[in-house]
């Protein structure tokens, strides 16, 4: 059985760095052809792809946030962590990760809400 | 970017009926498209993949249709748990992007 939980900070100051960590079970990034993802959904709006890291360490971002994320994995944890610098409070929202099959997401953690505040 | 947009942003029905959701993207994606569930508060659920492909557990009112730029999500006969806020997405290029979402209320 796959499961994926999202840990973190709830909280971050503007400009701050938040360091997400997904920590999941029941898949290896070992494993050809696997991968996780990061989508983020804003209160009240729609769902939004942030980066992806394949078990090849191939990494994929969102062009217009690419200069402010990096995603990372740690095999030996089955973790994957994404790292996003000079937050903004338009960055405030729900964030998951997520297994990847085939492009698509199949099972999810149960996100984490991020509040940029000062 | 490839823009999924979805028609209607929302839509009422009652318990029983047949509802259509349609997703177009603004290039063609082949039959790189998914639909998603998500109800209040709750997380994002992969219903259909592939464009027509029912994922594992769920319910086969539920079915896909499409390809190119233009799909729908159908549910045969609405129960009240479908009552739910339906997304799209596309899997052909990167970055991978999301409809906007059909909100389905309660008549």
């Amino acid at each position: 059985q796959i499961t994926l939980k999202e840990s973190g900070p709830t909280l971050v100051n503007p400009t701050q760095t938040l360091t997400l960590t997904c920590t999941f079970s029941g898949f290896s990034l070992t494993t050809s052809e696997e991968a996780v993802g990061w989508i983020r959904q804003s209160p009240g709006k729609a769902l939004e792809w942030l980066a992806l890291i394949y078990w090849s360490d191939e990494k994929r971002y969102r062009p217009s946030l690419k200069s402010t994320f990096t995603i990372t994995k740690d095999t030996s944890k089955n973790q994957v962590v994404l790292t996003m610098t000079n937050m903004d409070p338009v960055d405030t929202a729900t964030y998951y990760c997520a297994h990847r099959i085939q492009g698509f997401f199949d099972y999810w953690g149960q996100g984490t809400l991020v509040t940029v505040s000062s | 970017d490839i823009q999924m947009t979805q028609y209607p942003s929302s839509v009422s029905a009652s318990v029983g009926d047949r509802v259509t959701i349609t997703c177009r993207a603004s290039q063609g994606v082949s039959n790189r498209l998914a639909w998603y569930q998500q109800k209040p508060g709750k997380v994002p659920k992969l219903l259909i993949y592939a464009a027509s492909t029912l994922q594992s557990g769920v319910p086969s009112r539920f079915s896909g249709s499409g390809s190119g730029t233009d799909f729908t999500l159908t549910i045969s006969s609405l129960q009240p748990e479908d009552f739910a806020t339906y997304y799209c997405q596309q899997a052909k290029s990167y970055p991978y992007t999301f409809g906007q979402g059909t909100r389905l209320e309660i008549k």
